[in-house]
């Protein structure tokens, strides 16, 4: 069965860059789903940042305008997360998720990942 | 920006059933999903396509939509049952996917 893993730093400072790992084990990120990062802040509901494919196409969420970007690793089996110039709302926990329907980067998202918490200092 | 509305929280006793709802303007055309989280947990699908249950999820969960909103509905409500409930859902051009701000269900 497909498992999500995400790692990367828990703490990071404020104006730096956010660099998260997803690393799946079970299914191989080439076989044609799409895979999502998701993130949740202290006291708010989920909110999708973006979306990636094995070949590098990428969706992102317009309320992270181009403060992130999203690649593949398919020989590591990964997709990682940048997220750019953060500030104190970006504190979060983070989850990678595969998206549910094959080949539709618009469906759902199933498995999810077990998430990782970031702060964000100053 | 699109938004998904549920209240914040939902409260019943054991056995009695559980109603949380989720409005959205594209709802009548786009399909509700629900998210069951607990704390420390990664969110479990309990419900896609407005009323589909995936495998092993237990019966009492069930969903509906009725025009701009849909509905959780958890029928005998278990203490385990205790999560944060989030819909999903996406706007109109299918681009932009988004949750509700979830709903803290206490069973107690």
């Amino acid at each position: 069965q497909v498992q999500l893993q995400e790692s990367g730093p828990r703490l990071v400072k404020a104006s730096e860059t956010l660099s998260l790992t997803c690393t799946v084990s079970g299914y191989s990120i080439s076989s044609g789903f799409y895979w999502g990062f998701i993130r949740q802040s202290p006291g708010k509901g989920l909110e999708w940042i973006g979306t990636v494919y094995y070949d590098g196409t990428t969706f992102y969420n317009p309320s992270f305008k181009s403060r992130v970007t999203l690649s593949a690793d398919p020989s590591k089996n990964q997709f990682i997360m940048k997220l750019f110039f953060l500030t104190a709302t970006d504190t979060a926990h983070y989850y990678c998720a595969r998206h549910a329907r094959y080949g539709d980067p618009r469906s759902w998202f199933d498995p999810w990942g077990q998430g990782t918490p970031v702060t964000v200092s100053s | 920006s699109y938004e998904l509305t549920q209240p914040p929280s939902v409260s019943v006793s054991p056995g009695q059933t559980a109603r949380i709802t989720c409005s959205g303007d594209t709802l009548p055309k786009k399909y509700a999903f629900w998210y069951q989280k607990k704390s420390g947990q990664a969110p479990v699908l309990v419900i896609y396509e407005d009323t589909k249950r995936p495998s092993g999820i237990p019966e009492r969960f069930s969903g509906s939509s009725s025009w701009t909103v849909a509905t959780l509905t958890i029928t005998g409500a278990q203490v385990e049952d205790e999560a944060d409930y989030f819909c999903y859902s996406t706007d109109n051009s299918g681009q932009i996917q988004v949750f509700g701000g979830g709903t803290k269900l206490t069973v107690l």
